[in-house]
Formats: structure tokens, C-alpha cells, sequence
């Protein structure tokens, strides 16, 4: 069965780095794309971009231009995504998701990213 | 961006009541609209793509149809879990923009 599982909480200080993985099995993982979207505490979903774990190729969301790199490792089936420059807005559940056609059929548990000094 | 915007924000239901939940999109995106049910604490689920196919695995108490920039989700008959919150998605261009979503509660 497709299972996407993340990695565990994070605890960041203000302008640090926080990396978060997901990893997939039950599938053929080059042949889908991952999203990342994450959701800040009371609030909705916000989309942050794409990668294609074939060729590793990315799309991202203009707010997150600079800042965000999704990467992938194709003997683990692992992607990531590592925000940068954290401020205290950026406390949020990430979740990566997998992408079948045109929209997202597999869901990771979510991580949460507390950013705090 | 192609705002998406549903209505209403929230609403008030008891079990067996039939509900339904629009979402609008500022501009066409002909049927490159998802449903997503969300519980506390919990991921997101898909229940519809494409207007207006099912999910596989999903109750068909629940539907969705519209194309263009008008959808609507609906629930034929509410069930005890289906008090969540329901998010529209469209996936017609990037980025991939949500409805604020929909708290449908217990009367």
C-alpha cells in the first residue's frame, strides 16, 4: 500500500534552516510527482511547490522563491524540502503529497515546524 | 493566482441532513477542481477530483459537479464523520491554489 512518512517535529530559532523528508513506498516513486503544502495553526492549506522525483526538477510557489529547495534521493525513495531564513509565520504543519494526474491522492502525516527563539 | 473562494466559511448541520458547499474560482478552470476532507489534528483526504469523480474507497453519499468557476460538493445524507473541514483545490495552473475551506459542525 502507498505510504508517505515524514519526519518527526522540529524546533527552529528565527533566520535557521529546518530540512523535512518524506518517504515513500508501496509504489514506483520516479513515477509520480511529490507536492509539499503546509498549514499554519488554525489556518488553511497553502501550496508551496513541486518536484519531479525522475529528474528532479522543481516549480515553487512565488512566496517561497529563494527560500525553499525540494530535493530528491532515488535510492531511499526520499523527497525533501528545506526552507530557509525561518521567521516566526513559518510555524506550520508541512505535508508532502502525492501527485496522480491532476491532483493529490497520497498524503504524509505532516511535520511540524515551530519556529521560535 | 486563481483565488479560490467557498462558501459559506462555515454551517450547522444534524445527521441525515443533505449538505452542499460551493466553490468559485476567478477565472475558469474548466473541471481541474478537487474536494478535500480535513479532520483535527489530521492530513488532508481526497474525496473528489476532477469536478466530479469519486475517490476510490469513498462514501457515494458524497458528489461533486460544476465546471467552469462554479462547484458545488454535496452530501447526500450527513453522516457522524463527516463533521470535518471540506477544502476546495483547483490544479489548472500553478501554483495549485485552496478554498479557506468549509467547517460543517454538528446541529
Amino acid at each position: 500500500q502507498v505510504q508517505l512518512v515524514q519526519s518527526g517535529a522540529e524546533v527552529e530559532k528565527p533566520g535557521a534552516s529546518v530540512k523535512v523528508s518524506c518517504k515513500a513506498s508501496g509504489y514506483i516513486f520516479i513515477n509520480y510527482y511529490m507536492h509539499w503544502v503546509r498549514q499554519a495553526p488554525g489556518q488553511g492549506l497553502e501550496w508551496m511547490g513541486i518536484i519531479n522525483p525522475s529528474g528532479g526538477s522543481t516549480s515553487y510557489a512565488q512566496k517561497f522563491q529563494g527560500r525553499v529547495s525540494m530535493t530528491r534521493d532515488t535510492s531511499t525513495s526520499t523527497v525533501y524540502m528545506e526552507l530557509s531564513s525561518l521567521r516566526s509565520e513559518d510555524t506550520a504543519v508541512y505535508y508532502c503529497a502525492r501527485r496522480a494526474g491532476a491532483h493529490l491522492d497520497y498524503w504524509g502525516q505532516g511535520t511540524l515546524v515551530t519556529v521560535s527563539s | 493566482d486563481i483565488q479560490m473562494t467557498q462558501s459559506p466559511s462555515s454551517l450547522s448541520a444534524s445527521v441525515g441532513d443533505r449538505v452542499t458547499i460551493t466553490c468559485r474560482a476567478s477565472q475558469s478552470i474548466i473541471t481541474y477542481l478537487n474536494w478535500y476532507q480535513q479532520k483535527p489534528a489530521k492530513a488532508p483526504k481526497l474525496l473528489i477530483y476532477a469536478a466530479s469523480s469519486l475517490q476510490s474507497g469513498v462514501p457515494s453519499r458524497f458528489s461533486g459537479s460544476g465546471s467552469g468557476t462554479d462547484f458545488t460538493l454535496t452530501i447526500a445524507s450527513l453522516q457522524p464523520e463527516d463533521f470535518a473541514i471540506y477544502y476546495c483545490q483547483q490544479s489548472y495552473s500553478t501554483p495549485w491554489t485552496f478554498g479557506q475551506g468549509t467547517k460543517v459542525e454538528i446541529k
